[in-house]
């Protein structure tokens, strides 16, 4: 099985940081990596697929990179709505997600 | 507009099964393949399996296997989760995702696009 790790799992930020998210793989997944954000009570939300591809309404605002083992979801300007946690996923094989990364208000 | 709707909550005891079912709608049901994942706080997002609803084929995770069954109804477009011999280890949300680009797109897999409001299970005595 393809483990995902995600840093940091807490993450204390303001309205207008910069926020990085970091995600690794324990095998190469290529570029087959999404990003979700989810919210208390809610289903996940697609942001990021194929570790870069922005989800068609997805504020630009999020963006992804990454290839191989390593990926980061970053977060230009954070807004009020961004609140949430974060969880990446792999498809390479099968399917499993990150532990998930909250961001809170500073 | 795309929809998954689950059915509702569920409490049941240690030994017993559930069966949860998630309806589709806005879309070609046949053309899309459906997974289940659960969530819980000390296991976070789970992969549990996956059906195609056209043949109705499946693989689970190899932590259920043995105890979950995913079957489909093409008449009401739903697909359903059955979990059987439930632990209070079981006691999570269940969701169903509709995996993007369809059927014609394997051998490539792909991420989820549209999910379920998600199904909360209790087991408990």
């Amino acid at each position: 099985d393809i483990q995902m790790t995600q840093s940091p799992s807490t993450l204390s930020a303001s309205i207008g940081d910069r926020v990085t998210i970091t995600c690794r793989a324990s095998q190469s997944i290529n570029k087959w990596l999404a990003w979700y954000q989810q919210k208390p009570g809610k289903a996940p939300k697609v942001l990021i697929y194929k570790a870069s591809s922005l989800e068609s309404g997805v504020p630009s605002r999020f963006s992804g990179s990454g290839s191989g083992t390593e990926f980061t979801l970053t977060i230009s300007s954070l807004q009020a709505d961004d609140f949430a946690t974060y969880y990446c996923q792999q498809y390479n094989n099968y399917w499993t997600f990150g532990q998930g990364t909250k961001v809170e208000i500073k | 507009q795309v929809q998954l709707v689950q059915s509702g909550a569920e409490v049941t005891e240690p030994g017993a099964s559930v069966k949860v079912s998630c309806a589709a709608s806005g879309y070609a049901f046949t053309d899309y393949y459906i997974h289940w994942v659960r969530q819980s706080p000390g296991l976070g997002l789970e992969w549990m399996g996956i059906i195609n609803p056209s043949r109705t084929t499946t693989v689970y995770a190899q932590r259920f296997q043995g105890r979950v069954t995913m079957t489909r109804d093409t008449s009401t477009s739903t697909v359903y989760m059955e979990l059987t011999d439930l632990r209070s280890d079981d006691t999570a949300t269940y969701l169903c995702a509709r995996e993007s680009a369809g059927l014609t797109a394997r051998p490539s897999t792909n991420h989820f696009d549209y999910w379920g409001q998600g199904t909360l299970l209790t087991v408990s005595s």
